[in-house]
């Protein structure tokens, strides 16, 4: 069966580190993986998703970036943290097109990110 | 691109309590998803319905896609349903990107 790991659970950063936070999915090849934000109010953001190695798709220009270095490894980076990167960042995948019948997503446990 | 709203926003309810959750979107889609987030953080997908109904134990959905609705029911609720319920949508022909609601989050007391 397929499973999602993404670690830390959470992160205090002091603003202007850098930031980086992994997810791996197993069971599965090529996956389609997705990072989302969920900031304190309840919605979700997508901020980045890959369709393949290499292939990011960024939503909302911010101060984040993604990589994708492996098939199942999906990388959420930034080089100086903001305050405003504070949030609860989640990774998810599926095994193609969200827009495809039968698609479904699947998350991760999530990040708790708190910069300082 | 695509709304998808939800309601109540938050819902209060003592156990046993039946509850229905709403889910409003403002196009066709081609993909209809709910899910449930615990207090802990964690999101379950619940269901795959961009149309028809499904069941599965105490929960049920229905989603009526010529009417761009569809809704969660919670029967006999439990402590245990607590959290936050989202809805979350796609559409046919898109990136592929599901579209999520602000969620409705509910209390069941003991």
């Amino acid at each position: 069966s397929q499973t999602i790991h993404q670690w830390p659970a959470t992160l205090v950063q002091p603003v202007g580190s850098p930031l980086s936070l992994e997810c791996t999915v197993e069971g599965t090849s090529n996956p389609n993986l997705y990072w989302y934000r969920q900031a304190a109010g309840r919605g979700l953001q997508l901020l980045f998703y890959s369709v393949g190695i290499g292939q990011i798709s960024s939503e909302v220009p911010q101060n984040l970036s993604a990589s994708r270095p492996q098939d199942r490894q999906f990388i959420l980076s930034s080089k100086k943290l903001l305050l405003s990167d504070s949030g609860f960042y989640l990774c998810a995948w599926s095994t193609g097109s969200l827009a495809r019948a039968n698609e479904k997503l699947f998350f991760g446990s999530g990040t708790q990110l708190s910069v300082l | 691109g695509i709304q998808v709203e939800q309601s109540p926003p938050d819902l209060i309810l003592q156990e046993g309590a039946n509850s229905t959750l709403r889910c409003n979107f403002s196009d066709s889609v081609n993909n209809l998803q709910w899910f449930h987030q615990n207090p802990w953080g964690q999101l379950i997908n619940l269901f795959y319905i961009p149309s028809g109904t499904k069941q599965n134990g105490r929960l049920s959905a229905t989603t009526v896609a010529t009417e761009r609705y569809s809704l969660l029911y919670i029967s006999s609720s439990q402590t245990t349903d607590s959290g936050v319920y989202f809805c979350a949508a796609a559409l046919y022909g898109s990136q592929g990107n599901l579209i999520f609601g602000k969620g409705t989050k509910l209390s069941v007391k003991p």
